[in-house]
């Protein structure tokens, strides 16, 4: 079946510092992959999205790129700010274009 | 792009009592709609989603319901709410990615 899994939260970090957030998914066929981003009290938006191998998406400084090989789709930030601070979400959209599969959402914490 | 609207914002309701949310879309016709919890630090949900009028596909057997009487309007219904029921609601549409409404943060006393 389709899932995903992402690391842990929270990610504790200074501004400026470099960010990865981890993501691994299970997958039938050929799915595409999204990062979203839910900021406190909203609900989510999209951040990125790539929809084949080796596709990277990119999108506020914010990079993930569609590994096929070891089905990660991480997220990077070469240097994060106070404003970044959120809960991130990785998802995937299996052949079955009706359902979404959502990690359990990464917050993060940038400190000043 | 699309817009999606939910109401109320925010609901306290006692235990026991019916529950109707409203979720309308602008800017598409025909999508996919869904609606997902959201516990306190946790995780999304799917609760129910529907490719059509009057399709609904059930994906977590509870005391709540939805229905879907227009193209771009979805409700999630209940006819006595329960404790565990409180959280964040969220209704999403989707032509190729998914986008999500502002919520609703029901909490049931």
């Amino acid at each position: 079946g389709n899932s995903v899994t992402q690391m842990e939260g929270p990610v504790t970090l200074s501004e400026e510092a470099f960010l990865t957030i981890n993501c691994t998914y299970t997958a039938t066929g050929y799915p595409s992959l999204f990062w979203y981003v839910q900021y406190p009290g909203e609900g989510l938006q999209l951040l990125l999205k790539a929809t084949k191998a080796d596709d990277k998406g990119s999108n506020k400084g914010f990079e993930a790129t569609y590994r096929k090989e070891t089905t990660s789709f991480h997220l990077e930030k070469g240097s994060v700010q106070v404003s970044d601070s959120a809960v991130y979400f990785c998802a995937l959209r299996g052949d079955n274009f009706n359902k979404f599969y959502f990690g359990s959402g990464t917050k993060l914490n940038v400190k000043p | 792009s699309q817009t999606i609207h939910q109401w109320p914002a925010t609901l306290v309701q006692p235990v026991g009592s019916p529950l109707s949310l409203e979720c309308t879309v602008e800017g598409t016709s025909n999508p996919n709609l869904y609606w997902y919890r959201q516990a306190a630090g946790r995780g999304l949900q799917l609760l129910f989603y529907s490719v059509g009028i009057g399709q609904i596909s059930s994906e977590v057997p509870q005391n709540l319901s939805a229905s879907r009487p227009q193209d771009r309007q979805f409700i999630l219904s209940s006819k006595k709410l329960l404790l565990s029921d409180s959280g964040f609601y969220l209704c999403a549409s989707s032509r190729g990615e998914q986008f999500f409404g502002p919520g609703t943060r029901l909490t049931v006393l």
